[in-house]
């Protein structure tokens, strides 16, 4: 039972438009939530974060949305670029991260010029 | 470089061999994961450390996983007659507490092959 889900294997932005990336989870306990960027054969880098207590959180060209009624956070990159092209993870945790984080399937973004 | 480390980079090996591997957390960071990912899946959680002692495993983690973190410093990963399943990338992260929650950082993988 997955608890974490990105929907969309993948998505396709122009350069310089938004890119949405999606993330829906099951678990009511989860107040911290996390986006990674994956290139191949590299081990996962940390994007963005952000807390169950807040609603947004932005870091440059990324911002997170997290809508807890609905149980879905979103990732925003503007302006996309094409080194932003990679697989996105989104992962959850219970209790501060304090433990084992608990990852969705990703989604390969990919941004063309 | 101060980030997480990782050896080997690949491994190739014969079913029935045994593995291990090796991760360097970042130097002031208390808490140490194993994480393996197979394709097609994000990564998934085998067991974590705070500080040299382990202190939640997966049920992932069977009987012919060993982990170890002597010192609260580096940490090993033994893989005993390893099996055709066992092939994946292996992820080791680090972290350190923080009021809102933790970041864990990734180090590059092992890959693994069994043949």
């Amino acid at each position: 039972d997955q608890q974490v889900k990105q929907n969309s294997p993948s998505l396709s932005v122009q350069e310089g438009r938004i890119s949405i990336l999606n993330c829906d989870y099951t678990n009511s306990m989860f107040d911290y939530f996390l986006w990674y960027k994956k290139y191949p054969a590299e081990g996962p880098t940390f994007l963005i974060s952000i807390s169950s207590i807040k609603d947004k959180n932005e870091d440059g060209r990324f911002t997170v949305f997290l809508n807890k009624s609905a149980k879905h956070l979103s990732l925003h990159i503007v302006p996309s670029q094409p080194g932003d092209s990679a697989v996105y993870f989104c992962a959850a945790s219970v209790g501060g991260s304090q433990g084992n984080l608990i990852f969705g399937k990703g989604t390969k973004l990919s941004v063309k010029p | 470089d101060t980030g997480v480390s990782q050896n080997p980079r690949h491994k190739i090996t014969k079913r029935g061999q045994n593995v291990t591997f090796r991760c360097d957390p970042i130097s002031e960071h208390n808490r140490l994961y194993w994480y393996r990912q197979t394709l097609g899946q994000g990564p998934e959680f085998l067991t974590y450390f705070q500080n040299e002692a382990q202190l939640e495993k997966s049920r992932l983690l069977s009987d012919r996983f060993s982990a170890e973190r002597p010192k609260g410093s580096f940490s090993t990963l033994e893989i005993q007659r390893t099996e055709q399943g066992d092939s994946a990338m292996y992820l080791c992260a680090s972290s350190f507490g923080h009021h809102e929650g933790e970041t864990q950082y990734f180090g590059p993988g092992t890959r693994l092959l069994v043949l």
